[in-house]
């Protein structure tokens, strides 16, 4: 049984630019959270996707924005990044959306420049 | 508002020794708990969870204890070990919110001497 996979593990953008992050769900799970941990902080809840449609969002702006696919992986789009978007990017996968145990992935570390 | 925070940021204990993570919540709404464990450089690790019409639930050298009356979670390590070392996060769900919808705490370093 494989984990959640998130890529890259590590990137640099600049100011204005787009990012795009990639995860990879736990073989068996259709729905992946996307979270964002500053340093020093608790993950915080960008949005969930279910059956390839936003299933709930947390309180960032729309230029936060994701995707799944019909074999259950996802992608997380920044558009216009700022410096505070700089952060740990989790991704984490789970058997149904009501499911309330995540498996997490390794994350993907954002610094913007 | 909204919150679940942690008493102490850090946690120093002698390897053998059980440890004791403190977490308060405000939403009387939450009905769902969960522990999470994050080593350096890897994702947050579910350890264990527990619902709102439990006061206690114990898992392998762990157990956590929730007092609804004054919204705090503890999480009890027995025999801590140095694999024990890592981040400890509280997280709640809200009745009625999104499953995938944690709310955590700013999480806990537990650091065990040898």
């Amino acid at each position: 049984e494989t984990g959640v996979t998130q890529s890259p593990t590590h990137l640099i953008k600049t100011r204005g630019q787009q990012v795009t992050l990639r995860c990879s769900s736990q073989s068996g799970h259709n729905t992946v959270s996307w979270y964002q941990q500053a340093l020093g902080q608790g993950p915080q809840f960008i949005f969930q996707y279910y059956r390839e449609e936003e299933n709930g969002r947390g309180n960032f702006p729309p230029r936060f924005s994701g995707l799944q696919f019909p074999n259950y992986s996802s992608e997380l789009n920044v558009n216009a990044l700022e410096l505070d978007d700089s952060a740990l990017y989790l991704c984490a996968s789970s058997d149904g959306w009501k499911a309330n145990v995540l498996t997490f992935g390794a994350g993907s570390r954002l610094t913007v420049l | 508002g909204e919150s679940v925070g942690l008493h102490l940021p850090t946690l120093s204990v002698q390897e053998g020794d059980n440890s004791i993570i403190n977490c308060a919540y405000s939403n009387s709404a939450s009905d769902y708990f969960i522990w999470y464990k994050q080593e350096s450089g890897k994702g947050p690790q579910f350890i264990i969870d527990i619902r709102s019409n439990m006061d206690k639930r114990q898992g392998q050298r762990v157990t956590v204890l929730l007092n609804k009356t004054v919204k705090h979670l503890s999480l009890q390590i027995a025999a801590t070990q140095p694999g024990d070392s890592a981040v400890y996060f509280c997280a709640e769900n809200v009745h009625g919110g999104s499953q995938g919808n944690l709310i955590f705490g700013k999480g806990t370093k537990l650091s065990v001497k040898p």
